[in-house]
């Protein structure tokens, strides 16, 4: 597609279960961030993949965030064990170089 | 790591009026500096750049500057109408190669009155 698409677009789901989001990037774009935006905040940094090197990591808030690029393309951001604190809109950027392009967000809600 | 701090975290204008949103950073190795926008429901949008060897960038109404020396970059909007009403960040590119971490300022919400 001609943009970053992510799925699903809105999530409720029960304190404790696990949820899975999906980003399709830009095609050709080697770089993906995953960042957390909560209600009225800044955009946190969750993690960054960058062609075949191993993943930043560096900005996942605890054990229970994960996330997966598979084939250089798609990725899937998985939290575990959901809890309250988890609700936030969750984007997902690709680059070619510089700045990213960013999809239009995956908002979760944490019953 | 690299810290990015924005302000105003609001800012009303009139239209017509100019606006000026401020960030500093942290991290010298930082070398590349977006500027989004973001409207209700939608991800951030970029609006202009600029990198690190240059002191100043203008894109019709909208123009950024860069004071490598002080850390801070400025982004500006002249002749400002409703539909800028948005929240805008700032946001610093980390790891010294145009591949790395974006890290963002807190945001500004820019209210434009008709």
């Amino acid at each position: 597609g001609a943009g970053v698409s992510q799925s699903p677009s809105n999530k409720v789901t029960e304190k404790g279960k696990d949820v899975e989001l999906r980003c399709d990037p830009i095609s050709g774009h080697t770089a993906l961030y995953w960042y957390r935006q909560s209600l009225g905040q800044g955009l946190e940094f969750l993690i960054y993949f960058q062609g075949n090197s191993a993943p930043d990591k560096s900005g996942l808030p605890s054990d229970r965030f994960s996330a997966e690029r598979t084939g250089g393309s798609v990725s899937t951001l998985t939290i575990q064990r959901t809890q309250q604190e988890d609700s936030a809109v969750y984007l997902c950027a690709s680059s070619s170089g510089g700045s990213g392009t960013f999809g239009a967000g995956s908002r979760l809600t944490v019953l | 790591g690299e810290n990015v701090e924005q302000h105003p975290s609001t800012l009303s204008v009139q239209e017509g009026d100019s606006a000026v949103i401020k960030c500093t950073y942290s991290d010298s190795a930082s070398n590349y500096f977006p500027w989004y926008k973001q409207e209700l429901g939608k991800g951030p949008q970029l609006i202009i750049d600029i990198r690190s060897n240059v002191g100043e960038k203008k894109d019709q109404r909208i123009a950024v500057t860069l004071n490598k020396t002080a850390k801070h970059f400025s982004l500006h909007i002249t002749e400002t109408q409703p539909e800028d009403s948005a929240v805008y960040f700032c946001a610093a590119l980390t790891g010294g190669t145009s591949y790395g971490k974006l890290t963002f300022g807190q945001g500004t919400i820019l209210t434009v009155h008709p």
